[in-house]
């Protein structure tokens, strides 16, 4: 199956920095990457959609202002936690799309805010 | 807006039983339906998906799903567990034709006891 990584695997920061996240097709081009969210014990819960050239779209609810996403190229999508909370700290995860519409998932991302 | 039931939030199997679990959803139009698997500290797995044709889906690990559309179902099978099955599964959903992100159940904990 098609690779999709993230970077860093996991995150501590205080509370009101930014944090950087990072989405990479490895081995394949996505126009379209796939932001969620997954809280404990809880399922995943869509953030945005990522679009390459283009302005992310985001699911209702979701700060664009929070959550800040660019689509630099065909294999990387990067989401930004702007001014971090403590409520902000979760179980971050990307996802991309191959030719065939099956979804890659990557290992996520684990943010913790002080 | 679409929502998936995973009627299971705990199983615990002894090997060897046999598996079903149920996933509902209640988008009535064309659908994807994807089963993922998250095993204990790993990221999310495909097991298997449908698109269109065939409504038995045969998929990773010997598990199976079909798609039965008059009941908006899409339940998981496996006849014989095995101890390593042990883990978080999803069902997802998406509507079909779309580059959208995709619409997850709750999960269901699954545990064999060897």
């Amino acid at each position: 199956g098609a690779v999709v990584s993230q970077h860093p695997s996991w995150v501590i920061c205080k509370s009101g920095t930014s944090v950087k996240i990072e989405c990479r097709s490895l081995d394949f081009q996505a126009t379209t990457m796939f932001w969620y969210r997954q809280f404990p014990k809880q399922s995943l819960m869509l953030m945005a959609t990522s679009n390459e050239g283009s302005k992310a779209t985001y699911e209702q609810g979701v700060e664009k202002d929070k959550f800040l996403i660019n689509h630099a190229s065909l294999t990387l999508s990067t989401l930004t936690v702007t001014s971090a909370h403590p409520e902000d700290s979760s179980f971050y995860i990307c996802s991309a799309p191959t030719s065939s519409g099956t979804q890659y998932f990557g290992p996520g991302t684990r943010l913790l805010v002080l | 807006a679409q929502s998936v039931s995973q009627h299971n939030h705990h199983v615990i199997l002894s090997e060897a039983a046999s598996l079903e679990l149920g996933c509902n959803y209640s988008y009535g139009g064309t659908v994807n339906l994807f089963w993922y698997v998250q095993y204990p500290g790993q990221h999310l797995q495909l097991l298997l998906k449908y698109f269109s044709g065939d409504p038995l889906v045969k998929g990773i690990k010997g598990f199976e799903a079909e798609f039965i559309k008059s009941k908006f179902s899409f339940n998981l099978r496996k006849p014989s567990v095995q101890w390593s099955d042990t883990a978080e599964y999803f069902c997802a959903v998406k509507e079909g034709g779309g580059a959208d992100g995709l619409t997850f159940g709750k999960g269901t904990h699954l545990i064999i006891q060897p």
